[in-house]
């Protein structure tokens, strides 16, 4: 089966730097993905590890550990529009994308 | 380009009625899933397709049932509603390939009193 944890609220200023962690237990690893949801909208795909490493999309980067089963999202030059709730998932062994995702990090940025 | 379109967005239910959410996807994919959201726990994954014709179990399957007659469309049917059932449903989309990202439907916001 599969679990992760993520922090279930984070607070953060506007103009600074917050990352958000997730660890993971799997059996069989497939890829980190990390998806974004505002209030009352739906979930949208941010970014995607396989290996580790970083992965740069604009303000947004992925980090990808394997051998310590962590990842993280860090989000740049915050803005008052990054305040939502951010998943991390974890791919399913069915070879179908299943994804399994946290229970998610609410991000409230401040003034 | 609508994407991911789900109707209905909203419904009240009484306990033991039935009822069906339309999932219509326009990007020709391939795979298509639909997940239950709760307060506090994350997306869960309910059914899933492969392709039309072709349906499997998620992570919490009791109480639901799905079809997928057509590759664009991807219902969802619950043939006897219970208060548990009361949650936000999420239908999604991906293209067939490892780990192509999922392109999801606005919700439907359903009640079961």
């Amino acid at each position: 089966g599969q679990s992760l944890e993520q922090p279930s609220e984070v607070t953060a200023v506007e103009g600074a730097i917050v990352q958000i962690n997730c660890t993971y237990q799997t059996s069989g690893f497939y890829g980190l993905s990390w998806y974004q949801q505002h209030d009352g909208g739906a979930p949208t795909f941010l970014s995607y590890n396989a290996l580790d490493g970083l992965e740069e999309t604009g303000r947004f980067s992925s980090f990808l550990s394997r051998s310590d089963s962590y990842g993280y999202l860090l989000l740049q030059e915050l803005q008052m529009k990054d305040s939502a709730s951010y998943f991390c998932a974890v791919r399913g062994a069915t070879g179908a994308n299943n994804l399994f995702f946290g229970t998610g990090t609410r991000l409230t940025v401040i003034p | 380009n609508a994407g991911v379109t789900q109707t209905p967005k909203f419904r009240v239910l009484k306990t033991g009625q039935s009822m069906t959410l339309l999932c219509a996807q326009d990007m020709n994919h391939e795979y298509m899933y639909w997940y239950r959201q709760d307060p506090g726990m994350g997306l869960r994954l309910i059914h899933y397709s492969v392709g039309e014709g072709t349906t499997a179990k998620g992570e919490v399957p009791d109480g639901y049932n799905v079809s997928r007659l057509k590759k664009q469309n991807f219902l969802l049917g619950l043939e006897s509603a219970a208060p548990s059932q009361t949650s936000v449903y999420f239908c999604a989309s991906s293209s067939w390939g490892n780990n192509q990202p999922q392109h999801f439907g606005d919700g439907t916001r359903l009640s079961i009193l």
